[in-house]
């Protein structure tokens, strides 16, 4: 089973800031399998980014990922207002047999 | 466009059993596997199941194994959770998700309350 841990727990920054993510992985993720997803309070999460670093159509551009191996990190690059929210990093290295969830990121408002 | 539409959910006791439906719409359901994910209330996302598109793989978490079961109906475009011997652990909502990777499309969600 493959694990992933995110880090930090919370992130407090304003409006305007960078904010930057971090998923590791307890053994290398093939081919990047890899996606974010942005939860807001009483939500289903939504999909933001794919095989690492490819964004949804529709997602705005100052959200990017990168990152492979075993490291990856989602930024964003100016906070907005809606931005504030949980984020999870997940793998599908093991699909589609099963799938495994980061225990999530969340950005808070300082 | 995509929507899936969970129901099912309630308050049940310990040891019962409880079904939950998703009925999906705006894509060919029958080309796509199809999750079950879960999120205790505070808490992080967790994998439930999956079952492919034909219906003829199913997967599960450990935590669930033998306890639950995912099910398709592709001439009703509906995916199902049977849940049996449930547990207090196992409060959460129950969201439905299409794709076998990434989940590009949720459900809304069904809360599950197991309380006696």
């Amino acid at each position: 089973e493959i694990v992933l841990t995110q880090s930090p727990g919370t992130l407090s920054l304003s409006p305007g800031e960078r904010a930057t993510l971090s998923c590791r992985a307890s053994q290398s993720v093939r081919n990047n399998y890899l996606a974010w997803y942005q939860q807001k309070v009483g939500q289903a999460p939504r999909l933001l980014i794919y095989d690492a670093s490819t964004r949804v159509i529709g997602i705005p551009d100052r959200f990017s990922g990168s990152g492979s191996g075993t490291d990856f990190t989602l930024t964003i690059s100016r906070l907005e207002a809606e931005d504030f929210a949980v984020y999870y990093c997940q793998q599908y290295v093991t699909s589609p047999r099963a799938l495994t969830f980061g225990g999530g990121t969340k950005v808070e408002i300082k | 466009q995509v929507q899936l539409v969970e129901s099912g959910g309630g308050v049940v006791q310990p040891g019962r059993s409880l079904r939950l439906s998703c009925e999906a719409s705006g894509f060919t359901f029958s080309s796509y596997g199809m999750h079950w994910v879960r999120q205790a209330p505070g808490k992080g996302l967790e994998w439930v199941a999956i079952i492919w598109d034909d219906g003829r793989n199913q997967y599960y978490a450990d935590s669930v194994k033998d306890r639950f079961s995912i099910f398709r109906d592709n001439s009703k475009n509906t995916l199902y959770l049977q849940m049996d011997s449930l547990r207090a652990e196992d409060t959460a909502v129950y969201y439905c998700a299409r794709g076998t990777s990434n989940l590009r499309y949720w459900g809304q969600g069904t809360l599950v309350t197991v309380s006696s």
